[in-house]
């Protein structure tokens, strides 16, 4: 089956600092990679659309200068987040969509964040 | 109004009861139809995919879509103690790169 990869599975940090999260498709090419918040017991909120070689798309209210998205490879999307706030603290997941026109995505394990 | 409604439960049932999960929804141009499973602190997990209205079967699980009363359920038969973990609908307009709209998720706890 299709795997993603999330690094870190989880991540420490102090406030004022950034912090990197990288999402691979281990086993297939992903034209399409997305971002996600989870907050708990809340639903998977969509930050970004990221397809290879582009620049992302951003949910409206989410800030483009403070998540970071690169996708620089059909492989690999990462995302950082700049000068990262206690209120940035969540559960980061994203999921990636097979090149070929599949109708679905296959999420990473998530990487929790929390910001001291 | 949320685009999707979803109760967070949670649902606790027997090991072997059959387990009935459900969504709302108000967007009437959704077309695609999604549930997934995500354990504690994991990533989801497809489980079904359905499109438009109807029925679909895997195993223990049956996705049911109907588009007239915007309402998709999910059925687990024969449920077991490996089933507990959290449900999400979810929903597209189209399939190919539109955006997914999930649910918040279903608490279910089955007791062995």
């Amino acid at each position: 089956g299709a795997v993603v990869s999330q690094h870190p599975s989880w991540v420490i940090c102090k406030s004022g600092t950034s912090v990197k999260i990288e999402c691979r498709s281990l086993d297939f090419q992903a034209t399409t990679m997305f971002w996600y918040r989870q907050f708990p017991k809340q639903s998977l909120m969509l930050m970004a659309t990221s397809n290879e070689g582009s620049k992302a798309t951003y949910e409206q209210g989410v800030e483009k200068d403070k998540f970071l998205i690169n996708h620089a490879s059909l492989t690999l999307s990462t995302l950082t987040v700049t000068s990262a706030h206690p209120e940035d603290s969540s559960f980061y997941i994203c999921s990636a969509r097979p090149r070929g026109g599949v109708n679905t995505q296959y999420f990473g394990p998530g990487t929790r964040l929390t910001v001291l | 109004q949320k685009e999707v409604e979803q109760d967070p439960g949670p649902l606790s049932v027997p090991e072997g009861a059959i387990v009935s999960l459900n969504c709302t929804y108000s967007n009437s141009a959704f077309q695609y139809f999604m549930w997934y499973r995500q354990y504690s602190r994991k990533g989801p997990e497809l489980l079904m995919y359905t499109y438009s209205s109807g029925n679909k079967e895997d195993g223990r699980f049956t996705a049911q879509v109907d588009k007239s009363s915007k309402y998709i359920s999910l059925f687990i038969r024969d449920s077991q103690p490996s089933d507990s973990a959290t449900y999400l609908c979810a929903m597209s307009e189209s399939g190919g790169y539109q955006k997914v709209t999930f649910g918040t998720g279903t608490k279910l706890q089955v007791i062995p």
